[in-house]
């Protein structure tokens, strides 16, 4: 059974960068599957930030693109947000989750960490 | 990109069926077979109830169907139950390699 876990810190400063990492368990990082964000803001509705595949190759939400990255740690079967330039409307509870094999759904999900943005 | 846009809101009583709509473009919906829904319950990760359309992953009640005519996915929820009662989200794969996000349906159970 696979597991995701998402972890970082709570509460980031404004203008400042986000960083959080997803640690996978019961199953490998380096499998063809796709590795994906989502974040949910407080009372609204979901949003897909982007996707990793073991490979190095990205996809990004247009809206997003320019400060968000996502890499893969293979060492530490784990994947990594980053989204610079922060500001209240980042605050949300961020997911990661896996596609099912060459599949275009998240089939396992994270429970989800919250990041609020304020100083 | 916009949000795929679904109905606020949808209610049935117990035993009812009841079906929410997910309406795209020519960009997404209406040009992949790649629409899936998710149930959220409050405070949860959403959970996966149909991929690619209309399949169901296992563990899923047949309750939950999915089809697609156009650029408009829909999910029926048949035979209404109590613990059907969360927000749901459609999500379609579009043609820049990224995926969009529906906006959302409270089902409530009278």
């Amino acid at each position: 059974q696979v597991q995701l876990q998402e972890s970082g810190p709570g509460l980031v400063e404004p203008s400042e960068t986000l960083s959080l990492t997803c640690a996978v368990s019961g199953g490998s990082i380096s499998s063809d599957n796709w590795w994906n964000w989502f974040r949910q803001p407080p009372g609204k509705g979901l949003e897909w930030i982007g996707e990793i595949h073991h490979g190095g190759t990205t996809h990004y939400t247009p809206s997003l693109k320019g400060r968000v990255t996502i890499s893969v740690d293979m060492s530490q079967n784990q994947f990594s947000l980053r989204l610079t330039s922060i500001t209240a409307a980042d605050t949300a509870v961020y997911y990661c989750a896996r596609n099912a094999l060459r599949g275009y759904y998240a089939d396992y999900w994270g429970q989800g960490t919250l990041v609020t943005v304020s100083s | 990109q916009s949000a795929l846009t679904q109905p606020a809101s949808v209610s049935g009583s117990p035993g009812q069926s009841i079906t929410i709509s997910c309406t795209g473009t020519s960009s997404d919906v209406g040009v992949y077979n790649y629409v899936s829904w998710y149930q959220q319950h409050p405070g949860k990760a959403p959970k996966l109830m149909i991929y690619d359309v209309s399949n169901r992953p296992s563990g899923v009640s047949n309750r939950f169907s999915g089809s697609k005519s156009g650029n408009t996915a829909s999910l029926t929820i048949s035979g209404l139950q109590a613990e059907d009662e969360a927000e749901y989200y459609c999500i379609s794969y579009t043609n820049s390699n990224s995926y969009v996000f529906g906006t959302g349906t409270k089902v409530s159970v009278l």
